[in-house]
């Protein structure tokens, strides 16, 4: 299983961009990239999930680098609701080998008025 | 579609109880995983369900914890005699199997449990 490294926390304002990067230099051919958001109280809600190149649906965009040993997370223009901790995952989850999603730490993101 | 469900929401009780928390999974989920996370620590894998087998439970903290998945649907989780070091919220994740799994796993709200 590769190994995710992601800041700790990180701050913004409403209205602004939030790209969160994810490094994860052990990845594997066959692993996908995954993205969770978890409020507190909550379980954590699946926002998005790559391969490579660049994804994008109503709520995120992912951009994997060619090298695919790193990954970005990008929230267009936050919103207070947008405070939670967001999670990186990396694994052959597609496929179902990997029965043991692991959830690193994540990164605690703050959203300011 | 009704999402992952789990009971109770809260749980106190005293060490050396026992307590039993339930999980419904997405109807058709033959997946379904238990995890845990401790006051202050990560979300910790604790094991996974293929329909009524279990697939990995190399999590599963110590002989305490005991998982079935009778018939492929729902799951319990007891914990007996619980410890003041089983605190913690249990979340229950479920999904789809084989060609339909798109890899998104759906968590439940979770289960709080306090052993005091």
């Amino acid at each position: 299983l590769a190994k995710t490294t992601q800041p700790i926390s990180m701050d913004s304002y409403e209205g602004q961009e939030v790209n969160i990067t994810c490094s994860h230099n052990n990845i594997a051919t066959n692993d996908y990239i995954t993205w969770y958001q978890q409020f507190p109280s909550q379980g954590p809600r699946f926002i998005i999930q790559g391969y490579k190149t660049k994804v994008t649906n109503e709520v995120a965009s992912l951009f994997i680098p060619a090298d695919r040993k790193s990954s970005t997370l990008s929230l267009p223009r936050v919103s207070l609701s947008d405070t939670a901790v967001y999670y990186c995952l990396v694994g052959d989850m597609k496929m179902n080998r990997d029965d043991k999603i692991i959830f690193g730490k994540g990164t605690r993101l703050h959203i300011l008025p | 579609e009704a999402g992952v469900t789990q009971f109770p929401s809260h749980s106190v009780i005293e060490k050396g109880q026992t307590v039993t928390l339930r999980c419904d999974p997405i109807s058709g989920h033959d997946n379904l995983y238990w995890y845990r996370r401790v006051m202050g620590k990560e979300i910790k894998f604790l094991l996974h369900f293929v329909k009524e087998s279990k697939q990995d439970e190399s999590g599963m903290p110590n002989n305490r914890f005991l998982a079935e998945r009778t018939g492929g649907t729902y799951s319990t989780l007891k914990v007996q005699p619980a410890e003041l070091e089983d605190s913690g919220v249990y979340f229950c994740a479920s999904s789809r199997e084989g060609s339909g799994n798109t890899g998104e796993l759906f968590f439940g709200e979770g289960s709080r449990l306090t052993v005091l």
